[in-house]
C-alpha cells in the first residue's frame, strides 16, 4: 500500500495569515492527489483534485501544487471559516490511502 | 449528481459482525465505484477498500482484507460493508463515498456516515 506522510499535525496561525501543509507518497502518485477539510461531526469536503484542481465552490484562497511524491496545500489568507482538520489523499491504483491529517487551530 | 444515504447506528458485541449499508439515489449505481472510509473517535480517515458494483470487483486494504467484506445489490442500488470479529478497536463512524467522473477518483460525493460501537 502506498503510505501517505502529512506535516504538520498542528498548526497554529492567525486569521489572514498564509498557511501551508505539505503531503509526501512512499512513490509516485504523479498527481493522484486530493485535499479535505473536515469540522466536527461533518464528513469531509473535497477541496483540490489532481494535486492542483479547485473543487467548485471552494474558495480561491485554497491552491494546491505538486506532482510525484511532493504536494502542498497552501491557505493565501487564513479565514474564520478554515479552522479545520485538512487531510490530503492519494487515489492512484484504485486505492485511497489518506494523510494523518493537519488540525488548523487559532493562535 | 448521485447522493449516498448510510444506515443507522450499530452497538455491537466484541466477536460479533455488523454490516453496513450505503444507498444511492440520483445516478446510474452501476457506473460508480463505492469506497469505504472509516473515522476512530478523535483520529483520522482510514480508507478501507472498495467496489466496483459494475464488474463485482473489490478491493481491500490489506489490514482489513482478512475480516471485511463489501458487496452490492443492484436491484436496491445498496452497497455493504460487513465486518467481522469486531474489537473496540473497531469502534468509528464509517463513511462510503463515491466520485463524479470529472473528479478522477476523489471523493466528492459522501455519505452521511455511520456510527458503529463496539461494547460488551
Amino acid at each position: 500500500d502506498i503510505q501517505m506522510t502529512q506535516s504538520p499535525s498542528t498548526l497554529s496561525a492567525s486569521v489572514g495569515d498564509r498557511v501551508t501543509i505539505t503531503c509526501r507518497a512512499s512513490k509516485s502518485i504523479r498527481t493522484w492527489l486530493a485535499w479535505y477539510q473536515q469540522k466536527p461531526g461533518k464528513a469531509p469536503k473535497l477541496l483540490i483534485y489532481e494535486a492542483s484542481t479547485l473543487e467548485p465552490g471552494v474558495p480561491s484562497r485554497f491552491s494546491g501544487s505538486g506532482s510525484g511524491t511532493d504536494f502542498t496545500l497552501t491557505i493565501s489568507s487564513l479565514q474564520p471559516d478554515d479552522f479545520a482538520v485538512y487531510y490530503c489523499q492519494q487515489y492512484e491504483s484504485y486505492s485511497g490511502t489518506f494523510g494523518q491529517g493537519t488540525k488548523v487551530e487559532i493562535k | 449528481q448521485v447522493q449516498l444515504v448510510q444506515s443507522g447506528v450499530e452497538v455491537k458485541k466484541p466477536g460479533s459482525s455488523v454490516k453496513v449499508s450505503c444507498e444511492a439515489s440520483g445516478g446510474t449505481f452501476t457506473s460508480y465505484s463505492i469506497h469505504w472510509v472509516r473515522q476512530a473517535p478523535g483520529q483520522g480517515l482510514e480508507w478501507m477498500g472498495r467496489i466496483l458494483p459494475m464488474f463485482d470487483t473489490t478491493t481491500y486494504a490489506q489490514r482489513f482484507q482478512a475480516r471485511v467484506t463489501f458487496t452490492a445489490d443492484e436491484s436496491t442500488s445498496t452497497a455493504y460493508m460487513q465486518l467481522s470479529s469486531l474489537t473496540s478497536d473497531d469502534t468509528a463512524i464509517y463513511y462510503c463515498a463515491t466520485y463524479s467522473p470529472s473528479r478522477g477518483g476523489a471523493f466528492d460525493i459522501w455519505g452521511q456516515g455511520t456510527m458503529v460501537t463496539i461494547s460488551s
